[in-house]
């Protein structure tokens, strides 16, 4: 089976403009959970879905948005970039609303560079 | 706000040697503690978690122990081979408004040396 993928691999942005990050979950996951992780730091929660609505945001600005579509993919967007945005962003699916019966399974992430 | 401590930050062991982990965790309603380990240019990968309900729990050469009262969990990796070297996660999840919320620690990197 396959696992979580996410698209694009790498990516290098200037300061200013925005990216779309793209994830398609685990067959069957109805959640889908984004995290970003800056070199040598553990992932910090950005959004979860689960069901194509929005089911936990963590503490960053509105500049980050993100939908779940019917298929239960996602997108994950970041207007106005900054040096500071420069991670990898990880994408996570689990079967439901992740939790004790419901990890988290992950993607190999997204490398964003900001110029 | 919510907080998961990892110590050490860095842990250095001989093939063969245990390598134990330890994290903290500051949110009370906590309920699910799994660990992840991550090599690089990957994505973290589940290894073993652990309930609030249980105390200890055992898969091969890991183990993980939980310690509710003290809000203490700790990783425990036997016969340690150099395959192990890697990046290790803990985190702990609490229910969050409509869903759940897993906060990471910060990792320890493992170096296993042959």
């Amino acid at each position: 089976d396959a696992g979580v993928t996410q698209s694009p691999t790498h990516l290098i942005k200037t300061r200013g403009q925005h990216v779309t990050l793209r994830c398609s979950p685990i067959s069957g996951h109805k959640s889908v959970s984004w995290y970003q992780q800056v070199l040598g730091q553990g992932p910090q929660f950005i959004f979860q879905y689960y069901e194509k609505e929005e089911r936990g945001r963590g503490n960053f600005p509105d500049r980050f948005s993100a939908r779940q579509f019917p298929n239960y993919s996602s997108e994950l967007n970041v207007n106005a970039l900054l040096l500071g945005d420069s991670a990898l962003y990880l994408c996570a699916s689990s079967l439901t609303r992740a939790g004790m019966d419901s990890p988290l399974h992950f993607g190999n992430g997204t490398r964003l560079t900001v110029t | 706000g919510e907080n998961v401590e990892q110590h050490p930050s860095t842990l250095s062991v001989q093939e063969g040697d245990s390598a134990v982990i330890k994290c903290t965790y500051s949110d009370s309603a906590s309920n699910y503690f799994p660990w992840y380990k991550q090599e690089l240019g990957k994505g973290p990968q589940l290894i073993i978690d652990i309930r609030s309900n249980v105390g200890e729990k055992k898969d091969q050469r890991i183990a993980v122990t939980l310690n509710k009262t003290a809000k203490h969990f700790s990783l425990h990796i036997t016969e340690t081979q150099p395959e192990d070297s890697a990046v290790y996660f803990c985190a702990a999840s609490m229910v969050d408004t409509g869903g759940f919320k897993t906060i990471f620690g910060a990792g320890t990197r493992l170096f296993v040396k042959a």
